[in-house]
C-alpha cells in the first residue's frame, strides 16, 4: 500500500516549456486535490476532482489544467510554465468524510514535486 | 485573502516542555479544524481535529481547544519532544472535502 505518490520529484523547466505531473492513489479515494506551497502561504488548492472524470477550480488555477481519466490518478498540467509557478507541488487524496464515517476530511498528502520554473 | 492565519511563523520550546500553537480564522461558515504536521521533504500528515460544536478535543500528548467567539484555536502538545520539530499547519473546513489552510508555524524543541 504505497498511500499517494507524486512523479516527479525534481523538475526544473525554462519559461514557455510544459510539463505534466502525476499523482497516483491506491486508497479507492473518491475525491483528488492539487495543491501548491508558497513560503509565507502555506497550502492553497489549484484545483480537485470529487470523482472520476470531474474536475474543478479551486483558489489558484490560473495557468493549470488537470484532468482524472481514471479514480486513481490525477494529473496536474502546466501548458506554458512561468517563473510564478515556481513552488512545491503536493497532490492529496480523500475519501468523502460521510463515507469514512466522520464529519471532517482527512486528507492524505503525497510527498510532493519541488518544481523551478527558469 | 487568506481565512486561516497563523501569525507565529516559528516557535522554539524546550524538550518537556508545553508548545502552544496559535490560529485565528475569519470565515463563521468553518464547521470543521484540522491540524497537520509536516516534516522537511515529505506531505503533510493529518494530527487532529476538532469540530465546531466542541471546544476540547485531546489525543494523547496533543490536545486542540476552539473559541469560536473569538474565532481562534490553538494546538497545546505536552510534553514537547524531539521529534516534534515540524512544520504544522493549521486548517479549516466548510464543506465536505475542501481545506482551508494557514501559512504554518515551525517548531523546534530544544534539547
Amino acid at each position: 500500500n504505497a498511500g499517494v505518490t507524486q512523479t516527479p520529484k525534481f523538475r526544473v523547466l525554462k519559461t514557455g516549456q510544459s510539463m505534466t505531473l502525476l499523482c497516483a492513489q491506491d486508497m479507492n479515494h473518491e475525491y483528488m486535490y492539487w495543491y501548491r506551497q508558497d513560503p509565507g502561504m502555506g497550502l492553497r488548492l489549484i484545483h480537485y476532482s470529487v470523482g472520476e472524470g470531474t474536475t474543478a477550480k479551486g483558489e489558484v488555477p490560473d495557468g493549470y489544467n488537470v484532468s482524472r481519466l481514471k479514480k486513481q490518478n490525477f494529473l496536474l498540467g502546466l501548458e506554458s510554465a512561468a517563473p510564478s509557478q515556481t513552488s512545491v507541488y503536493f497532490c492529496a487524496s480523500s475519501y468523502s468524510a460521510s463515507l469514512a464515517g466522520h464529519s471532517y476530511n482527512e486528507q492524505f498528502f503525497g510527498p510532493g514535486t519541488r518544481l523551478t520554473v527558469l | 485573502d487568506q481565512q486561516v492565519k497563523q501569525n507565529s511563523p516559528s516557535l522554539s520550546v524546550q524538550e518537556g516542555r508545553i508548545s502552544i500553537l496559535n490560529c485565528d480564522y475569519t470565515n463563521s461558515m468553518f464547521d470543521y479544524f484540522l491540524w497537520y504536521k509536516k516534516y522537511p521533504a515529505e506531505g503533510p500528515t493529518f494530527l487532529i481535529s476538532i469540530s465546531s460544536i466542541k471546544d476540547k478535543n485531546e489525543d494523547g500528548r496533543f490536545t486542540v481547544f476552539l473559541n469560536k467567539s473569538a474565532k481562534h484555536l490553538s494546538l497545546h502538545i505536552v510534553p514537547s519532544q524531539p521529534g516534534d520539530s515540524a512544520v504544522y499547519f493549521c486548517a479549516a473546513s466548510v464543506e465536505d472535502y475542501k481545506l482551508s489552510f494557514g501559512a504554518g508555524t515551525t517548531v523546534t524543541v530544544r534539547a
